[in-house]
Order: structure tokens, then sequence, then C-alpha cells
């Protein structure tokens, strides 16, 4: 059975501070790795995706992944109130399955 | 496009009824996913489609839950008869052909059985 991992929070980081989400997967054929952030009572939108080992950046958010270790995260520089939701690990193969989330709380 | 389209929005039913949920993917995009989200359980894969044909269904529940995918531009998940723990937001999700990208969500269902 194939399975992400991740905290369920949540997660308190003040305005301005940098958010700091993980995720372990344990399907090492795994080859492409999402993030999606969800408000409460709206669906699933996708912030960042990531297919090689490193770093990616894309303004306030960097992914990262190493797949040695089967781990990903996510990075939120200058954390805003906006910020707040729930933020899920996904990972695909033939499939995307979804890690259950963290949800993330950026105090003002 | 309009994006992924699902219907209905919210569905209160009794126990023992039979529940149909209507999805509508984006055009030209050949993966179409059936995903519930409970509090408990988090957001579970039930069944995908390539190219209309279902592919993985490993994650449907019991027997009574069934979906199709009779064209490119539609598919239901019908439950039958329903119990309320079938109670769950249900998405449906579509992705282009190529391999690993995105999935884009409908809105979803918001399901309640009593």
């Amino acid at each position: 059975q194939k399975e992400v991992e991740q905290n369920s929070g949540p997660l308190s980081v003040p305005e301005g501070a940098i958010a700091s989400l993980n995720c372990t997967y344990s399907d090492r054929g795994s080859q492409s790795f999402f993030w999606y952030r969800q408000y409460s009572g709206k669906s699933p939108e996708l912030i960042m995706f990531i297919y090689s080992n490193g770093d990616k950046e894309d303004g306030r958010f960097t992914a990262q992944l190493n797949k040695a270790s089967q781990y990903v995260s996510l990075l939120i520089r200058d954390s805003q109130p906006s910020d707040s939701a729930t933020y899920l690990c996904a990972v695909s193969d033939d499939k995307i399955i979804f890690g259950k989330g963290t949800r993330l709380h950026i105090l003002p | 496009d309009a994006g992924v389209i699902q219907s209905p929005r919210h569905e209160v039913t009794e126990m023992g009824q039979e529940v149909t949920l209507r999805c509508k993917p984006i055009s030209g995009h050949d993966y179409l996913f059936w995903y519930r989200q409970t509090m408990m359980r988090g957001l579970e894969l039930l069944i995908y489609f390539n190219n209309n044909v279902p592919i993985d269904d490993s994650g449907m529940p019991e027997d009574r839950f069934s979906a199709k995918m009779p064209n490119a531009s539609f598919s239901t998940l019908k439950i039958q008869p329903s119990e309320p723990r079938d109670s769950a937001v249900y998405f449906c999700a579509s992705s282009p052909g190529e391999f690993g990208t995105e999935a884009f969500f409908g809105q979803g269902t918001r399901l309640t059985v009593v």
C-alpha cells in the first residue's frame, strides 16, 4: 500500500517567518511530487510540483526533494495570514496519492 | 475552459437511497480521478480512468460503490445503497495525458447520508 505521511499539525508560525512543511512517502518508484493548498470548504489547488532532487523556487515558495530519503518539503518565506490553510503533499507514478495534510496557521 | 464541473454541490439523502454524483472533466484531459475526503482519512483515491477506461478501482470501499465514464466528457460515481458512513466530500479531478502532471479539482460534492 503506497503511503504519504504528513504531520497533521496545526503548525503555528508568526507572520513574516518561514513555515516549513514536511512529507515522507513509501513508494521509491514515485516520480512526481506536488504540494497543494486547501482552504476550508474549498477544493485543493496546486502550489508547486517537483520532479528532480534538489530545490525548486517559485516566489515565496520553495519545494525540496530528496529521493534517497523519500522526503519532500515545502518552505514558505515571509508567511502571510492568507497562507493559513491545509497543505497537502501528493505523490504520483501512475496515480496521484495524497497525504492527510498539515494545517498551517499564520499568527498575525 | 470552465474547469472541472461537479454536480450536485450538496446532496442530503436517506440511508438506503441511491446517490449519483456527476463530473465533467476539463476538455482534452485524459485522466479522471474520483477522491473522497473526510477528517479521519483525508483525501482518498477511489478510482481513476485513462481515456475513459477504469485503470485502478482498488480504492473503492465496497461493492456499493461504482463508477463509469461513458465518454471523455462525463463520469458518474454511484452509491447504492447509501449509508451514513458514506458522508464525505467527493472530489472529481482531471489531468492531462502526460505522466505525472498535476490534477485539477472540481468544487466537490458534499454528501450527507442521514
